[in-house]
């Protein structure tokens, strides 16, 4: 069956890096994007970026241009999301979802990522 | 992109029907027929509820219902129960070819 797993939860201190990882089971990865959402701690979804699997191609939210870049290795099924200059502020849940038509109808089930000196 | 506005909180009773409403623009909600509803259950991922501003996947209960109006789109609960308390989030495709969730809507049933 089709399921999004993401990496283990991270530690970062602020001004650091974090990258995360999404790997895809029971579908042809090339032939659906990932997107990434963020969710802070008790607020709403944030739309971050999304990557075309097949060809590449990126498209970030204008909020995390220069801070976010997302890949893909397409040989492991597996999307990553990198995001620096951490601020305390990007303490957050981080979610993959697969795209089907313009939804996303496959969640990965999170990771926390605390941001904190 | 700002989030899509959405009631902070919607409540009713058992059996009740509610609505949440989701207001963008012509650049989102407006100018495409690609808004998606979510529902999210505390610690939980996201779950796909209704896409294309009225479809329902396979296996989401057909009290569910989308609908669009202009720059406004809206879900539909009826016949309330308690398993549908979560928080509910808008999404639409913007002409950015980027997506834009709304602010979230949490249900309560009395």
């Amino acid at each position: 069956q089709v399921q999004l797993v993401q990496s283990g939860a991270e530690v970062k201190k602020p001004g650091a890096s974090v990258k995360l990882s999404c790997k895809a089971f029971g579908y042809t990865f090339t032939n659906y994007a990932i997107h990434w959402v963020r969710q802070a701690p008790g607020q709403g979804l944030e739309w971050m970026g999304w990557l075309n699997t097949g060809n590449g191609n990126i498209n970030y939210s204008q909020k995390f241009q220069g801070r976010l870049t997302i890949t893909r290795d397409t040989s492991a099924s597996t999307a990553y999301m990198e995001l620096s200059s951490l601020r305390t502020e990007d303490t957050a849940v981080f979610y993959c979802g697969r795209r089907n038509g313009r939804n996303l109808d496959y969640w990965g089930q999170g990771t926390l990522v605390s941001v904190s000196s | 992109q700002s989030a899509l506005a959405q009631p902070a909180s919607v409540s009713g009773s058992p059996g009740q029907s509610i609505a949440i409403s989701c207001t963008g623009s012509s650049s989102d909600v407006g100018g495409f027929d690609h808004v998606c509803w979510y529902q999210q259950e505390p610690g939980k991922a996201p779950k796909l509820m209704i896409y294309d501003v009225s479809n329902r996947p396979s296996g989401v209960s057909n009290r569910f219902s989308g609908s669009k109006s202009g720059n406004t789109a809206s879900l539909t609960i009826s016949g309330l129960q308690a398993e549908d308390e979560a928080d509910y989030y808008c999404s639409s495709f913007t002409d950015r070819n980027t997506d834009v969730f709304g602010s979230g809507t949490k249900v309560t049933v009395l």
